[in-house]
């Protein structure tokens, strides 16, 4: 599968407890985005990185939420502390380098976190 | 702050139709708009991208528009099929914000076809 691919597909944790969400790009993409999906709600960005870089964060609760993407390895999205209000079903994207902007990004099929 | 919006929120149409599905969003200054189809409990499938310079962009039966002044964009269904039943979003990536890099999303619109 040459997609978009994210794992967990469903994760459960309780209220104080770390989630931690991986997602492994496209094949020759370096461009990682993640999104938010709240119930009812449509999909919010939080956080667009390149290989070692955030370039911008400013869709990310400045609190208790951090991601990575290594040299090596998938991109990571951190929730701790979690809480009721966190569960949601989170989407990362991916696009190829080169004119960013004008490239179509490429959707996984998300990881859904349950908080008890 | 760019919105997006879409009507009709759910539609329910008999197999073989035509439709449409409507997004408008508040500032014109974007990069392109693209849309998604999303199946219940999955992810995003990618339909249509039309870049700023665009008036239109063709796949299948689809066909969608831009109007990029009025900040609208329509997606046309022809001959509609029950495997066409999904939640269909516009999103619209924006020039004239601190990132370009953002998909802003509509709520989307819930598309029903009965045999």
């Amino acid at each position: 599968n040459a997609g978009v691919m994210q794992n967990p597909r469903h994760l459960v944790r309780r209220r104080g407890q770390e989630a931690r969400l991986r997602c492994s790009p496209m094949k020759g993409h370096s461009h990682v985005y993640w999104y938010r999906q709240l119930p009812e709600e449509g999909l919010k960005f939080m956080v667009y990185l390149q290989k070692e870089n955030i370039i911008d964060e400013s869709g990310m609760p400045k609190e208790r939420f951090s991601a990575e993407f290594p040299k090596e390895g998938p991109s990571i999205l951190r929730i701790q502390q979690v809480v009721r209000g966190d569960s949601a079903a989170y989407f990362c994207a991916s696009s190829p380098p080169g004119q960013g902007q004008n490239q179509p990004q490429h959707f996984g099929d998300g990881t859904r976190l349950s908080i008890l | 702050k760019q919105e997006v919006t879409q009507i009709p929120a759910a539609l329910s149409v008999p197999e073989g139709e035509n439709l449409v599905l409507n997004c408008s969003f508040t500032d014109s200054a974007i990069y392109n708009l693209q849309w998604f189809r999303q199946d219940p409990g999955k992810g995003l499938t990618s339909l249509l991208l039309i870049q700023s310079s665009q008036r239109e962009q063709t796949s299948g039966r689809l066909n969608a528009s831009l109007d990029k002044s009025s900040g609208r964009s329509t997606l046309y269904i022809a001959a509609s099929q029950p495997g066409d039943s999904a939640t269909y979003l516009c999103a619209v990536r924006s020039s004239n914000s601190n990132s370009g890099y953002a998909l802003n999303f509509g709520k989307g619109t819930s598309l029903l076809v009965t045999p």
